[in-house]
């Protein structure tokens, strides 16, 4: 079983759509989650970034950690074809020297006009 | 705005060939990383370091060496290429010890190994 476990899609939507993204994770050594997006032929950019249970909020994405279920959940309101891209969740462990991130594999996300 | 520039973006080499993949950041970042990307597997660390001249294992190393002579520079080195080694390269790079900080990537370098 993967530590990081994410639907790959492709997930398409039309534009205006409220788009929900889901990882489920099985470390519960993980005491940050971080979203990314990339776009075709580019490297990964952060998203979102969060250490504890609850929302987090930023313009239209909100990203959601539930730690006693080991889900975190990325939402894009209003989604805009800008916004087509693989989006990426990642865990991490905080070690002291240099930081460990485990991926999930990325979900596929088409924003349709 | 923080750049990790990889030296190429495509590259082709043959099977047996040794492969020096180059890195470099300009914002003084501490820690500097090596993943692949593949279709299904998504990213693997293949190696980290947290210092000039430290390196450590990531989840993948195997067939693959690093070197960073400098703190701005971090190399892969594929010894002998084979073919399953056919993958897209990132590099990353963060600051901190902590170990919570972003990763910033650079655009990647798509290697075929023929």
């Amino acid at each position: 079983q993967k530590e990081v476990e994410q639907d790959p899609g492709p997930l398409s939507v039309p534009e205006g759509a409220i788009v929900s993204l889901n990882c489920t994770y099985s470390n519960s050594a993980f005491q940050y989650f971080m979203w990314y997006r990339q776009y075709s032929r580019k490297g990964p950019e952060l998203l979102m970034y969060t250490y504890s249970s609850g929302n987090k909020e930023d313009g239209r994405f909100t990203a959601q950690v539930d730690k006693s279920s080991k889900y975190i959940s990325l939402f894009i309101r209003d989604s805009q074809p800008s916004d087509s891209a693989t989006y990426l969740c990642a865990g991490g462990e905080l070690t002291g020297g240099g930081n460990k991130l485990t991926f999930g594999t990325g979900t596929q996300l088409k924003v349709e006009l | 705005d923080v750049k990790v520039t990889q030296s190429s973006r495509y590259l082709v080499k043959r099977t047996g060939e040794k492969v020096f993949l180059e890195c470099v950041q300009d914002m003084d970042h501490e820690n500097m990383f090596w993943y692949r990307q593949d279709p299904g597997l998504g990213l693997r660390l293949i190696y980290f370091s947290y210092d000039v001249k430290m390196k450590e294992k990531g989840d993948i190393p195997e067939g693959y060496s690093v070197s960073r002579e400098k703190k701005e520079r971090f190399s892969l080195i594929l010894e002998s290429a084979s073919t399953n080694q056919t993958s897209m390269y990132l590099c990353a790079s963060s600051s901190g010890r902590l170990g919570n900080s972003p990763l910033h990537f650079g655009n990647g370098t798509r290697l075929t190994v023929t």
